[in-house]
């Protein structure tokens, strides 16, 4: 098994210009986060998905949309990115809400915004 | 509000040494408790978790955690370090279907 894989590794944009990022787990997972990390304050929650077709808001929505239109897959989408979007973008799934809160993490992609 | 505090900003120990990794949390509940760690340009990956039961937990790589609600902590420890335990460490309570991390502890080991 793969686990969870995120697609791409790393991007260059440029203020204003749009990009999805995609995130796969091939565990049956019905629960699907996104995160972004960045220095002295852990990882904070974009938007998460309990099951296909479904997403909320998480922590720090604003500037970022989701789908999940199939269970293995859950993309974030920048419509018009800003510099305080550079990050690093996590994506993670877990099996239940029971088990939720043990997630299993991606390798993450480094987005950059000049 | 729940969260989750990570006083240690950078901890260094000496190769062999013990580590202990700070995690004060606060929750309205019995909280789900979490360490992951962190490799450089790595995902997280879990070491342990606290749901109930014994209050001591065993994880990977020979990490343990303690679970003490009267001071809302739940501390990471190792009796002895190796090189490769350099990495960052976040601490985690699980609240409704979502994860409230700490900030983290960068860990640095001297040969």
């Amino acid at each position: 098994n793969a686990g969870v894989t995120q697609t791409p590794k790393f991007r260059v944009l440029k203020t204003g210009q749009s990009m999805t990022l995609l995130c796969a787990q091939d565990m049956n997972h019905e629960y699907m986060y996104w995160y972004r990390q960045d220095p002295g304050m852990g990882l904070r929650l974009i938007h998460y998905s309990v099951g296909e077709g479904t997403t909320a808001k998480g922590e720090v929505p604003d500037g970022y949309n989701v789908s999940r239109l199939k269970k293995q897959n859950f993309l974030l989408g920048l419509e018009s990115a800003a510099p305080s979007q550079t990050s690093v973008y996590f994506c993670a799934s877990s099996y239940s809400s029971a088990g939720a809160y043990e997630q299993y993490f991606g390798p993450g992609t480094r987005l950059t915004v000049t | 509000a729940q969260s989750v505090t990570q006083p240690d900003i950078h901890i260094t120990v000496s190769e062999g040494a013990s580590l202990e990794l700070r995690c004060n949390y606060s929750y309205g509940a019995t909280p789900y408790l979490f360490w992951y760690v962190q490799s450089p340009g790595q995902g997280l990956q879990l070491l342990l978790k606290y749901f109930s039961g014994d209050t001591l937990v065993q994880g990977i790589k020979g990490f343990e955690a303690e679970f003490k609600r009267s001071q809302s902590s739940f501390n990471l420890r190792k009796p002895s370090v190796h090189w490769s335990d350099a990495a960052e460490y976040f601490c985690a309570v699980g609240s409704s279907y979502k994860l409230i991390f700490g900030s983290g502890t960068r860990l640095l080991v001297r040969p």
